[in-house]
């Protein structure tokens, strides 16, 4: 079993649409984070949290210690958000990764 | 303001030779480094990490090694490429705090024939 799930996997959605994904994980955390990786590979970091919420232009983050859940969401989602987000979560100087939800935003 | 590269970029390499990937960081001191690999399909397989020169952890047994031989500098290596070995390689740094933020480089794509 990962120590990090995502869901969903894959997500099809028209421009403009409100965009949920989840993250789930099993393991103690310091700190979670949500990454961007776009076609070309690299990996940018969007988020990192501890609690509560964070909010960035048209993305937020929220993250739930308690039921050891985050979820990542996209306001009025546009075809240039089409990329994979990868959920990661902090133990120590490790990190552990979800398999990442691939988004694709159709105009 | 801190930046990470690492190269190269591209990299096609026959069965049995050798292999050296390189990752710099600037802008930071002391940074834990990692290398992780990314299959299609999977999240990223931590390979090695770092919390200091010459202090190397490895998370998954293979024909793999790394080095850091300087306190910003980080090296993987093969001696003799399999060709399971093939796949999208980055390299990380984070500093040592329990919410320090992870960085990443650009990614190196290996592909051994």
């Amino acid at each position: 079993k990962n120590e990090v799930e995502q869901s969903p996997q894959n997500l099809t959605a028209q421009e403009g649409e409100f965009i949920t994904i989840n993250c789930s994980y099993s393991v103690g955390i310091s700190a979670l984070h949500w990454l961007q990786q776009h076609p070309g590979g690299g990996i940018v970091s969007l988020f990192m949290l501890s609690s509560g919420k964070k909010k960035h232009g048209r993305l937020i983050a929220t993250i739930n210690i308690q039921e050891k859940h985050s979820s990542l969401h996209i306001t009025a989602s546009h075809p240039r958000d089409s990329a994979v987000y990868i959920c990661a979560v902090r133990t120590g100087n490790q990190f552990y990764f979800g398999t990442g939800t691939s988004l694709t935003v159709i105009p | 303001s801190q930046t990470i590269h690492q190269w190269p970029a591209t990299l096609v390499q026959p069965v049995g030779s050798p292999l050296s990937l390189e990752c710099t960081v600037e802008g930071t001191s002391n940074p834990n480094l990692y290398w992780y690999r990314q299959a299609a399909g999977r999240g990223l397989q931590l390979l090695f990490y770092s919390v200091g020169i010459g202090q190397i952890s490895s998370e998954v047994p293979q024909n793999l090694s790394a080095s850091r031989p300087q306190d910003r500098q980080f090296i993987l290596s093969s001696k003799k490429l399999l060709l399971s070995d093939s796949g999208f390689y980055l390299c990380a740094w984070s500093l040592n705090l329990n919410t320090g933020e992870l960085f990443f480089g650009e990614g190196s794509r290996l592909t051994v024939l």
